[in-house]
């Protein structure tokens, strides 16, 4: 499977300022998924990442709030900007193997807070 | 829309079985995920079946799903102290072919 290196870890960042999240995988790969999991919450999904297309938005989150670049099929990045104490949650992204089968490999995750 | 439930909370002893469950509601799902999230970590893949097998071993990890009552189970052998995390069902069943996940179900071992 997919091994992904996903940075900052963690941040603590300015209410109104932005942060963007890294996320680089060791393979290809087609799709690439940003989720949220906000405090003692499940994981909601923010947006799928395509190379060279847009990326898809869930209901409730925005190009302008998460823009989200995908320039080659090992790397993707997600911002969250203009930051709120709202938005303080862990942030991971995620593939699938080659195939589009089997398991979903994961980052670190990037534990984001607010102040 | 999908929607997957499992409880909140589960405590057992040390060495005990621990069974986790789990519904979900999009019948179409051709795969059933199990995750384990320690405090302050990732998700790790534990285990994962596809719709058309019933029961999958692996080590202490059994998973049993039934198709018509769209439920999946866990069951943790042996539990150990190291065992203690937050156990998430999520199915494959998103618009985008991304994962849907429960709430998480947090596995409290006692020595």
């Amino acid at each position: 499977s997919a091994v992904i290196s996903q940075k900052p870890s963690r941040d603590i960042c300015q209410r109104g300022t932005s942060l963007t999240i890294q996320c680089q995988v060791d393979s290809q790969v087609t799709m690439m998924f940003w989720y949220r999991q906000q405090p003692g919450q499940s994981l909601t999904l923010i947006a799928t990442a395509n190379q060279g297309s847009e990326a898809t938005y869930e209901s409730g989150f925005v190009i302008d709030k998460f823009p989200i670049s995908r320039p080659n099929l090992t790397f993707s990045t997600l911002t969250v900007s203009n930051m709120s104490p709202e938005d303080s949650s862990i942030y991971l992204c995620s593939v699938v193997g080659p195939t589009g089968f089997g398991g979903y490999t994961f980052g670190s995750g990037t534990r984001l807070t607010v102040v | 829309g999908e929607d997957v439930e499992q409880s909140l909370f589960l405590s057992v002893r040390e060495g005990d079985s621990s069974v986790i469950n789990c519904t979900y509601t999009d019948s179409s799902s051709t795969y059933l995920y199990w995750y384990k999230q320690e405090p302050g970590a990732g998700l790790q893949l534990l285990t994962y079946i596809f719709s058309n097998m019933d029961m999958k071993q692996d080590q202490r990890l059994t998973v049993l799903l039934n198709k018509k009552d769209k439920h999946l189970s866990l069951r943790i052998a042996d539990t150990q102290t190291g065992d203690s995390a937050i156990y998430f069902c999520a199915e494959k069943g998103g618009s985008q072919g991304n994962l849907i996940f429960g709430k998480g179900t947090k596995l409290s071992v006692k020595p």
